[in-house]
């Protein structure tokens, strides 16, 4: 079946430093890719849907220049939390599209523990 | 303002017993709905799913049901199994087929013992 790839699982580190996570799709060409926020007991929430070659569209609420994304390839999406602080906080999951065939459900990845010191 | 919500936030059974998982949602828009299946430590795994021109879909040892009256929908697993335990996340799209835009509830961790 599809796998997604996402790396890394867990980063911890000091308050203002910006982290970047990566999301592959390793069997198939991901047209779209989407990126996930969950904090404790809460829902998975879309941050913002990547598709290849163009700019990403951010769900209202969330900052573009705080949440740089990136979908050069059509396997390959990156997130950068930039200067990140501790209510950044959460774990942040990517999953992907194959598009063009609409029965397909989204591919998770294992997601990211992000803590921010 | 939750517009998908599991309100049982977790669900103990016997192993041979039926596990239902269920799920409410606020949006008469919504025409789609999924069952995610997670483990710790690892994303969630696409589980069956159901149109709104259907009330009931199966495949092996899970169904799900749709109630679009009552805007509730639940999965049941039978016989549940110890590796079924896992949190178990519904999740709707106003579109038939299209998962760009997935609404997820809060989850409920089931847990299957022998």
């Amino acid at each position: 079946g599809a796998v997604v790839s996402q790396h890394p699982s867990r980063v911890i580190c000091k308050s203002g430093t910006s982290v970047k996570i990566e999301c592959r799709s390793l069997d198939f060409q991901a047209t779209t890719m989407f990126w996930y926020r969950q904090f404790p007991k809460q829902s998975l929430m879309l941050m913002a849907t990547s598709n290849e070659g163009s700019k990403a569209t951010y769900e209202q609420g969330v900052e573009k220049d705080k949440f740089l994304i990136n979908h050069a390839s059509l396997t390959l999406s990156t997130l950068t939390v930039t200067s990140a602080h501790p209510e950044d906080s959460s774990f942040y999951i990517c999953s992907a599209s194959r598009g063009g065939d609409s029965n397909q459900p989204q591919h998770f990845g294992d997601g990211t523990r992000l803590s921010i010191l | 303002d939750q517009q998908v919500k599991q309100n049982s936030p977790s669900l103990s059974v016997q192993e041979g017993r039926i596990s239902i998982l269920n799920c409410d949602y606020t949006n008469s828009m919504f025409d789609y709905f999924l069952w995610y299946k997670k483990y710790p430590a690892e994303g969630p795994t696409f589980l069956i799913s159901i149109s709104s021109i259907k009330d009931k879909n199966e495949d092996g040892r899970f169904t799900v049901f749709l109630n679009k009256s009552a805007k509730h929908l639940s999965l049941h697993i039978v016989p549940s199994q110890p590796g079924d335990s896992a949190v178990y996340f519904c999740a709707a799209s106003p579109e038939i087929y299209n998962t760009d835009k997935l609404i997820f509830g809060t989850g409920t961790r089931l847990q299957v013992f022998p």
